[in-house]
């Protein structure tokens, strides 16, 4: 199984400014089988980027993901208010292939 | 638009079974497939396997082998899980979650089923 390990844990920021969220994988994951979701408390996620760095349907160009193998990013430039919430990347790979996702980054509030 | 609603909340106890359903609209049912991810209390997300709308077909995580079953029903655009053998540790939020074929990403995901097992 991939494991996928996120980090920071939590992110204390303040409006306006940048996030980046980090996210590692234990082996090689191809970059079309790497997203990021955004998660509101009570709320299902939401998915932010898919294959690396493509941003979803109605995703302010504000969110951006880079990233190949190993090590993959979230950019989240001039942060607002609704940005603050808790994020998680996801692959899909290993043998038997499933799709696994990190542990999260809580992004709040400095 | 498109939209995944899910049936209710759901209390059971250990040993028994529960069966989720999630009615898709607004798009075109079979050309997508279904997933099922669960998600405990504080916890991160956990897949558990994925239903093809069009023919059928399942695939399972392991860890769910054997104690999952997904169907669907294309004349009502509903698709079920049912988890058998509850243990107190299966206490979560499930959600369906659409992708498209090939895609290895959710883009739509349901509203969640809080399935609470106590005895």
């Amino acid at each position: 199984e991939i494991v996928v390990t996120q980090s920071p844990d939590t992110l204390s920021l303040s409006p306006g400014e940048r996030a980046t969220l980090s996210c590692r994988a234990s082996q090689s994951v191809t970059s079309t089988y790497l997203a990021w979701y955004q998660q509101k408390p009570g709320q299902a996620p939401r998915l932010l980027i898919y294959g690396a760095s493509s941003r979803a349907t109605g995703i302010p160009d504000r969110f951006s993901g880079s990233g190949s193998g190993t090590d993959f990013t979230l950019t989240i430039n001039r942060l607002e208010s609704e940005d603050f919430a808790m994020y998680y990347c996801q692959q899909y790979g290993g043998s038997p292939p499933k799709y696994t996702f990190g542990q999260g980054t809580k992004l709040e509030i400095k | 638009q498109v939209q995944l609603v899910q049936s209710g909340a759901e209390v059971k106890k250990p040993g028994a079974s529960v069966k989720v359903s999630c009615k898709a609209s607004g798009y075109t049912f079979s050309n997508y497939n279904m997933h099922w991810l669960r998600q405990a209390p504080g916890q991160g997300l956990e897949w558990m396997g994925i239903i093809n709308l069009g023919g059928g077909d399942t695939r399972y995580a392991q860890e769910f082998q054997g104690t999952v079953t997904m169907t669907r029903d294309t004349s009502t655009s509903i698709v079920y899980m049912e988890l058998s053998s509850l243990r107190s540790e299966d206490t979560a939020v499930y959600y369906c979650a659409r992708e498209c074929l090939k895609c290895y990403y959710f883009d739509y995901w349901g509203q969640g089923t809080l399935v609470t097992v106590s005895s």
